[in-house]
């Protein structure tokens, strides 16, 4: 079955720094992937995508993702993390046959100043 | 920018009540799905509908839980009785379907607390 890992449970950054956060998947096909960001209180809202083709993705707010095949992986990125980035961040997988999301554990991210 | 709407944002209810959820999701989109979030954990699809039919619903307890899409637009997701452990964040989400993207967008959701 598959399944989604992301290895930090909380992340501490300082703001300006760059931040990664990690996301494994399991799924014997190519996955479809995601990258969600939730704010306290509130529901998710996409950040980025992957179907196919570059395995680097641009999002919205400054993200990137990059998949890596041989790795099973899906990290997410930001240069420069702001303190308005501060929330929780949930990497997902679609499986293309059954069109099941599995979403992974999520990451909290503090943002110190 | 569309959204997709539900109510009540937050509910207290006492264990053996019955409480009902509601959901308006992005006109037009085909597929809506529920899901339970408990805090710390990612969210749990409970219920998915195409249209108006359930296509997955794998993880509803069905004795307490039920959901309906009665016309394939809006949806309701009823518990009764609620018990303790039901205390969660319940998000509805909805894509336009079709097999052309599987992104979703999701509501504010709806805090529940079982006292």
């Amino acid at each position: 079955a598959q399944s989604v890992t992301q290895p930090d449970i909380h992340i501490t950054v300082s703001e300006g720094a760059s931040l990664e956060l990690r996301c494994n998947y399991s799924y014997g096909a190519t996955p479809y992937l995601f990258w969600y960001v939730q704010s306290p209180g509130q529901g998710l809202q996409l950040l980025l995508k992957y179907f196919s083709g570059d395995t680097l993705v641009q999002g919205i707010k400054g993200f990137e993702a990059e998949f890596k095949r041989s790795q099973s992986s899906f990290n997410l990125r930001k240069p420069s993390v702001h303190w308005s980035d501060a929330a929780e961040y949930f990497c997902a997988v679609v499986n293309t046959g059954g069109f099941k999301t599995i979403f992974g554990a999520g990451t909290r991210l503090f943002v110190k100043a | 920018e569309a959204e997709v709407a539900q109510s009540p944002r937050y509910k207290i209810t006492e264990k053996s009540q019955a409480v009902a959820f509601w959901c308006d999701p992005i006109s037009g989109h085909a597929t809506l799905y529920w899901y339970r979030q408990i805090l710390g954990q990612g969210p749990e699809l409970l219920v998915q509908f195409q249209d108006e039919s359930v296509v997955d619903d794998s993880q509803l307890p069905k004795d307490r839980f039920s959901a309906e899409r009665l016309k394939g637009v809006d949806s309701t997701l009823k518990i009764q009785p609620a018990e303790l452990g039901d205390s969660a964040m319940y998000l509805c989400a909805s894509s336009p379907g079709g097999g052309q993207t599987y992104e979703q967008y999701f509501g504010p959701g709806t805090r529940l607390t079982v006292t």
